[in-house]
């Protein structure tokens, strides 16, 4: 079964630019995060769905960040506008809650974003 | 709230010798779950081990062990026999049964040096 896939690996914008990254769970997961790594923070929750509700959203840094999740299959980060500070690895993970599984998330490779 | 607590940021130890990388955590929920993650310096994120609040037993899983202590909300991941291999980041993370779902959060991480 292919694992989580993110896309694009890499983005390199400017300032003031529309940021989109892209994810697509493992097949039958039922819960989906949206990570940012930096070397300051670490690894920091921005949001998570369950069923594709958004259940929290606490961790999202302000107005300029969006997320989505239209179907069990795919899920949108969204930055508008960009700013130099957002530059980091943006991970997106999945996760059954069914099964007696242990709940453990399975990361894509990240999204490294890089803004001028 | 959940809160993780690695102490260490970087650690060393000698090939072939066991290490204890450090993880403490606090929740006011009975019923939760601790996991390590590692990160190489490829960047994916690996899940290495689980423990459950209500597991009798601490968790193993070939050469890493968990050495959970409940009383005192210690959650210390034990390699032994270390290996070049694993140098890395690692993460202690916990999830929250009750009160937060599956919201998943994570410790700053400590980074292991495994000397030759």
């Amino acid at each position: 079964d292919a694992g989580v896939i993110q896309s694009p690996r890499h983005e390199v914008t400017e300032m003031g630019q529309e940021v989109t990254l892209r994810c697509k769970p493992i097949s039958g997961h039922d819960y989906l995060f949206w990570y940012r790594q930096t070397m300051m923070r670490g690894l920091e929750l921005l949001i998570y769905f369950n069923n594709n509700v958004p259940i929290d959203d606490s961790g999202m840094p302000e107005d300029r960040f969006s997320a989505k999740m239209p179907n069990a299959s795919f899920s949108t980060l969204k930055i508008q506008p960009s700013e130099p500070r957002d530059s980091a690895v943006y991970f997106c993970a999945s996760t059954s809650s069914t099964g007696g599984q242990t709940g453990e998330l399975f990361f894509g490779e990240g999204s490294r974003l890089t803004v001028l | 709230a959940q809160k993780i607590t690695q102490t260490q940021p970087g650690m060393f130890v000698q090939e072939k010798e066991a290490v204890t990388l450090d993880c403490t955590y606090d929740t006011s929920d009975p019923s939760y779950g601790l996991f390590w993650y590692k990160q190489p310096s490829s960047g994916e994120m690996i899940f290495l081990i689980y423990q459950g609040s209500y597991d009798q037993q601490n968790a193993t899983e070939g050469r890493y062990s968990l050495n959970f202590q409940k009383a005192r909300k210690s959650a210390n991941l034990v390699i032994s026999a270390s290996q070049l291999g694993d140098s890395a980041m690692y993460f202690c993370a916990m999830r929250e049964a009750y009160t937060g779902g599956f919201k998943t959060i994570f410790g700053a991480g400590t980074r292991l040096f495994v000397k030759a």
